[in-house]
């Protein structure tokens, strides 16, 4: 499995837009990338999940470069609402498990 | 996206005694479900694999006997905490893969457990 790394948090106000990088460099061919958000005692949330390029929903982007070694996780104009942890996992699908990381605490301020 | 519940969201029982969350794919199939235990400011630990029609895979720490899963049919897995513990007290989520061909993970909301 691949190891991530995330910085441990982040700030930013609200109506920017926040960017968190993850590494991944050991991720293997068949790994996909997938973010999820987690408020305090709620589970995890599917935020966007991706193999390569770029991929876009309602509510993020998921930039990835063409070597698949990071990605960074693209909040668009943020609220305080998306104050949050954010983790970056990777995986394939015969993949046992998912082993969090330590995540992002993200912050927003008015 | 796919819905995962978890029953029930929290509870709090006297040390001895023993305490069975249920977690439940609402509208899919997963014959893997996953349960994980999480402590204050701490990301998500995982405790054991859930495979319907056969035994649970158990991370190495993690006591079998204590926390019996069972995994009866594609949508409900239980996870049953024996003789439970102050040192139990925890907040428990579960997953399931919901089989696509990326196999994405969906989590469920979580059981809050405090042993008194």
């Amino acid at each position: 499995l691949a190891k991530t790394t995330q910085p441990i948090s982040m700030d930013s106000y609200e109506g920017q837009e926040v960017n968190i990088t993850c590494s991944h460099n050991n991720i293997a061919t068949n790994d996909y990338i997938t973010w999820y958000q987690q408020f305090p005692s709620q589970g995890p949330r599917f935020i966007i999940q991706g193999y390569k390029t770029k991929v876009t929903n309602e509510v993020a982007s998921l930039f990835i470069p063409a070597d698949r070694k990071s990605s960074t996780l693209s909040l668009p104009r943020v609220s305080l609402s998306d104050t949050a942890v954010y983790y970056c996992l990777v995986g394939d699908s015969s993949a046992s498990k998912i082993i969090f990381g330590s995540g992002t605490r993200l912050s927003i301020r008015p | 996206g796919a819905v995962v519940s978890q029953h029930p969201s929290w509870v709090i029982c006297k040390s001895g005694t023993s305490v069975k969350i249920e977690c439940r794919s609402l509208d899919f199939q997963a014959t893997t479900m996953f349960w994980y235990r999480q402590f204050p400011k701490q990301s998500l630990m995982l405790m054991a694999t859930s495979n319907e029609g056969s035994k649970a895979t158990y991370e190495q720490g993690v006591e079998k006997d204590k926390f019996l899963i069972n995994h009866a049919s594609l949508t409900l897995s239980t996870l049953t905490v024996t003789s439970a513990h102050p040192e139990d007290s925890s907040f428990y989520i579960c997953s399931a893969r919901d089989g696509g061909a990326q196999e994405t993970q969906y989590f469920g909301p979580g059981t809050r457990l405090l042993v008194l």
